[in-house]
């Protein structure tokens, strides 16, 4: 399994844009890269995947380093309903079971 | 409606007693998955199903038991509840392998 690096918490400004970083040195070159959130008392909610390219989609922006040790999850104009603990999941099992880190709790300010 | 609904919402009670778990489903997926969270961490994996005939044990599968009753309904058992699992629980749903998880809003389980 890869081993995964996130910051413990982060803070941003309300409507400015938000880098949260994943260092991932040792997947694999068929993993995927799986962001997920999770808002105070919900459950986590899928953000956004890739493997080699970049991606977009309606909530956000993935950055996938040329060697895929590390990847970025931009959120683009960050809201107050954007405060949540972020999932980075570099790696599944033999059975594509993702397999969790702590993730990193980001605070946003008004 | 939620996609993905859990019963209860919230359970209290006592050590020894067996309780249940229920998960439903409208989304169609054939991949359901019982979670455990404890406070600060990731999720843990306790079993998976990938269609009603298929069920399989995951990281932390000891003092749980599962059964699919149909492809929407995936219920949780603990057969004999003891204070150590005191959690929130979430059940998700997936279509086909690596294909996105989809979550219900969890379950919060104390035992006392």
């Amino acid at each position: 399994d890869a081993k995964t690096t996130q910051p413990n918490s982060m803070e941003s400004n309300e409507e400015e844009p938000v880098h949260l970083p994943c260092n991932h040195s040792t997947i694999s070159g068929t993993d995927y890269i799986h962001w997920y959130r999770q808002l105070p008392s919900q459950g986590p909610e899928y953000v956004i995947h890739g493997l080699t390219s970049n991606v977009n989609n309606r909530m956000a922006s993935l950055a996938i380093a040329e060697d895929r040790k590390s990847s970025t999850l931009i959120l683009h104009r960050a809201t107050l309903r954007d405060a949540a603990v972020y999932y980075c999941i570099p790696s599944m099992d033999s059975n594509y079971q993702l397999i969790w880190g702590a993730g990193t709790k980001l605070i946003i300010k008004p | 409606d939620a996609d993905v609904t859990q019963t209860p919402r919230n359970r209290i009670t006592k050590t020894g007693k067996r309780i249940m778990l229920e998960c439903s489903q409208t989304k169609g997926h054939d991949r359901m998955y019982w979670y455990r969270q404890d406070p600060g961490l990731g999720l843990r994996l306790i079993y998976y199903s990938f269609d009603v005939k298929d069920i399989n044990k995951g990281e932390i599968s000891d003092g749980y038991s599962v059964s699919r009753q149909a492809q929407a309904k995936f219920s949780l058992s603990l057969e004999s509840a003891i204070p150590n699992q005191t959690a929130l629980y979430f059940c998700a749903t997936s279509d086909l392998g690596g294909q996105p998880q989809h979550f219900g809003d969890g379950t919060r389980l104390s035992i006392l």
